[in-house]
């Protein structure tokens, strides 16, 4: 069976001191894994495909990193703005065109 | 830019009523997707549609049933609503091509009384 597991279900950071997010898989075959940012009351917002191991996204103050196993989602010098539920996803070999979500990230920046 | 619509914000119901859910999407997209969402489980998967007229159920179809005549209109019917199905409920889509990525709507929150 297909799992996504996220860390930590919460995270609280200082304005500027950056981390990083984790989506652990155990797929069959990996066909993409996707970011997704979704802000309260909101439905989610897309953020990178990444493909194969090594494959490295950048968006503002993220990047999205992906190995066999897990992808990362570093967030650098972050702002209150960045403050959201971070959803990752998988899709998985073998024509299905439904992905399998882990339960999120909450991020919260403080100023 | 794609965009998907869900027809409420927000939704006030009855215990026992029938309830419909809409979604449209305006980018001739095959596949279709209805999910709830509550704290602590994540997104579950309620129903899919593939084509017109074409659905699979997800984890959670039990209480519910969908409907799509036409490609871009897809919708959730709680048959008898009940307090257990108060929840966020997102739609979305997505093209023709396995497990591309979705696109959603901003959501229907529902408080079923």
């Amino acid at each position: 069976e297909d799992q996504v597991t996220q860390s930590p279900e919460a995270l609280r950071l200082q304005e500027g001191e950056s981390s990083s997010l984790n989506c652990s898989y155990t797929v069959s075959g990996l066909r993409g894994l996707f970011w997704y940012r979704q802000d309260p009351g909101k439905g989610p917002e897309f953020l990178f495909t990444l493909y194969s191991a090594g494959e490295e996204k950048e968006k503002e103050r993220l990047k999205a990193t992906l190995t066999k196993k897990e992808s990362f989602l570093h967030i650098t010098a972050p702002k209150p703005e960045d403050s959201a539920t971070y959803l990752c996803a998988v899709g998985v070999t073998g024509g299905s065109y439904i992905p399998t979500f882990g339960r999120g990230t909450s991020l919260i920046v403080h100023p | 830019d794609v965009k998907v619509t869900q027809s409420s914000r927000y939704l006030v119901k009855r215990t026992g009523e029938k309830v419909f859910l809409e979604c449209v999407q305006d980018m001739d997209h095959e596949n279709m997707f209805w999910y709830r969402q509550d704290p602590g489980l994540g997104l579950r998967l309620i129903y899919f549609s593939y084509d017109v007229k074409m659905k699979e159920k997800g984890d959670i179809p039990e209480g519910y049933s969908v409907s799509r005549e036409k490609k871009e209109r897809f919708s959730l019917i709680l048959e008898s609503a009940s307090t257990n199905q108060t929840s966020m409920y997102l739609c979305a889509s997505s093209p023709g091509t396995a497990n591309e990525k979705l696109f959603f709507g901003s959501g229907t929150q529902l408080s079923v009384l």
